[in-house]
């Protein structure tokens, strides 16, 4: 099974800031089955980047992801209010879906 | 827009069995691209992924609960469901009925998580 290490496990930023995620696999993962979600409280994860650096429909651009191999990071740019949140990694790989513990990006 | 409803007690004591029913409307279990997952949060912690089916009946269960995991589909009424066995505590948790898009490309498979029911809490207590 690979892990997702997730961090920091919170992020204490102001808006307008950048956030930067780390995510890193115990092993290599495909670059196509790397994604994230972003989770407010109450509701249900929403899917924010799959392949690792494609935003889903309806995402803004400042929302973006790279990386490859054991690490991947999602950026957030200029950080709206709408933007504190929950935000996890996710893989697929030998048939099993994994989660990152996720970090909270919290207001300053 | 695909929607997704988790349906189910919201209480089973321990050693039972969970059952939930996940309906989905706006599109089909029977679509070709898509599985249907079962993904779960313990309050306050993260999330785990259950499994998944296809609308043939094929299933892919997380190891760590294959044991007790039992998930089909009715494409009929265009649901799919989740069981659970033997519960203990450490099965409460928000259940969430999901669908993941699959598909191939440019020699790449891809497997994402795009739409999410609104979750259902399940308490395991006597």
């Amino acid at each position: 099974e690979i892990v997702l290490t997730q961090s920091p496990g919170t992020l204490s930023l102001s808006p307008g800031d950048t956030a930067t995620l780390s995510c890193r696999a115990s092993q290599s993962v495909s670059s196509s089955d790397l994604a994230w979600y972003q989770q407010k409280p109450g509701q249900a994860p929403r899917l924010l980047i799959y392949g690792a650096s494609s935003r889903a429909t309806g995402i803004p651009d400042r929302f973006s992801g790279s990386g490859s191999g054991t690490d991947f990071t999602l950026t957030i740019s200029r950080l709206e209010p709408e933007d504190f949140a929950v935000y996890y990694c996710q893989q697929y790989g030998s048939s099993l879906f994994t989660f990152g513990g996720g970090t909270k990006v919290e207001i300053k | 827009q695909v929607q997704l409803q988790e349906s189910g007690p919201g209480l089973v004591k321990p050693s039972e069995t969970l059952s939930l029913t996940c309906t989905v409307s706006g599109g089909s279990v029977s679509s070709a691209s898509y599985y249907w997952s079962w993904i779960r949060q313990p309050p306050g912690k993260g999330l785990e992924w259950i499994g998944y089916i296809y609308y043939s009946g094929s299933t892919n269960y997380n190891p760590s609960l294959k044991s007790r995991v039992t998930i089909s589909v009715d494409t009929s009424k265009n649901q799919f469901s989740l069981r659970l066995s033997s519960v203990t505590a450490a099965d409460t948790a928000v259940y969430y009925c999901v669908r993941m898009y699959y598909y191939h490309s440019s020699g790449y498979y891809y497997h994402h998580h795009d739409f999410w029911g609104q979750g259902t809490l399940v308490t395991v207590s006597s």
